[in-house]
C-alpha cells in the first residue's frame, strides 16, 4: 500500500542554521507529493507541493525536490528562523483525494 | 468565517457516551475530508465527502463511526459507544474541487476517560 516515512523529530538546531527534514515514500502510480506545516496552536497548512518526478516545490524559504529515482521528497532550507518552529508532514495523494501522511517532525528552533 | 471550523476545540466524554464533532467548511468547498491524529502520528484519512454523499469511507476503524453532510456544506462526525481509544485530534478540511488544495481546520481533541 501507499506510505510515507519522515525522519523522527525532534530535529533542533540554532537560528540560520541549514535544515533537512527526510522523506520517502511509497506509492502505486503517480502521486503527487505535499509538505504540511503545523505551527503550535494552528491547524495544519499546505506548505509546498510537487505534482511530478523533477519538479521542485518551493515556498517562505523552504524547497523539495520530487526524485521517483530515490522515492525521496526532502524537505530543505538554507537558514531557519525561530519562527520556523513547528511540526512538519511529507504527504502523498494519489487518485484525487485521499492524502496520507507521514508521522510528522518537530523542528525546535533555538535564538 | 474565512477558514474552516471546527467545534467544539475539546470534548471530554466518559466511556461509552455518545459524541458529535461538527465541521463548518470553508463557504463553496464542495469537498470535506475528515482525518483523525493520534499523539505523535500523522493525520490518518476517515471519510471523503463530494457533495452530500460520502465518496469514500474506508478509513471509518469501525461502525461505531459515522459521519453525514445532508446539505453539502456543515458535516457532524458521530462516535457511539465511545472508547479510550478513540481519544484523538479530529480533523475536518476542505477543498474546492477533489484535487485542489485542501484548507484544514485546528480540529477537535476528544479525551475518552
Amino acid at each position: 500500500g501507499n506510505s510515507v516515512t519522515q525522519m523522527e523529530g525532534p530535529v533542533t538546531l540554532s537560528e540560520e542554521a541549514f535544515l533537512t527534514i527526510n522523506c520517502t515514500y511509497t506509492a502505486t502510480g503517480y502521486p503527487s507529493l505535499f509538505w504540511y506545516v503545523q505551527y503550535p496552536g494552528e491547524g495544519l497548512q499546505l506548505l509546498l507541493k510537487a505534482t511530478k518526478a523533477d519538479d521542485k516545490g518551493s515556498n517562505k524559504g523552504f524547497e523539495a525536490t520530487y526524485r521517483k529515482e530515490t522515492t525521496s521528497f526532502h524537505l530543505e532550507k538554507g537558514s531557519v528562523q525561530v519562527s520556523d518552529s513547528a511540526v512538519y508532514f511529507c504527504a502523498l495523494r494519489t487518485g484525487g483525494f485521499k492524502t496520507i501522511f507521514g508521522a510528522g517532525t518537530r523542528l525546535f528552533v533555538k535564538a | 468565517g474565512a477558514g474552516v471550523s471546527q467545534t467544539p476545540s475539546n470534548k471530554v466524554t466518559e466511556k461509552g457516551k455518545y459524541v458529535e464533532l461538527r465541521c463548518d467548511p470553508i463557504s463553496g468547498h464542495t469537498a470535506l475530508y475528515w482525518y483523525r491524529q493520534s499523539l505523535g502520528q500523522g493525520p490518518e484519512f476517515l471519510i471523503y465527502f463530494q457533495g452530500t454523499g460520502a465518496a469514500d469511507d474506508s478509513g471509518l476503524p469501525n461502525d461505531r463511526f459515522f459521519a453525514v453532510r445532508p446539505e453539502g456544506s456543515v458535516s457532524t462526525l458521530k462516535i457511539q459507544r465511545t472508547e479510550r481509544g478513540d481519544s484523538a485530534v479530529y480533523l475536518c478540511a476542505s477543498s474546492s474541487q477533489e484535487n485542489t488544495e485542501a484548507f484544514f481546520g485546528q480540529g477537535t481533541r476528544l479525551t475518552v476517560v
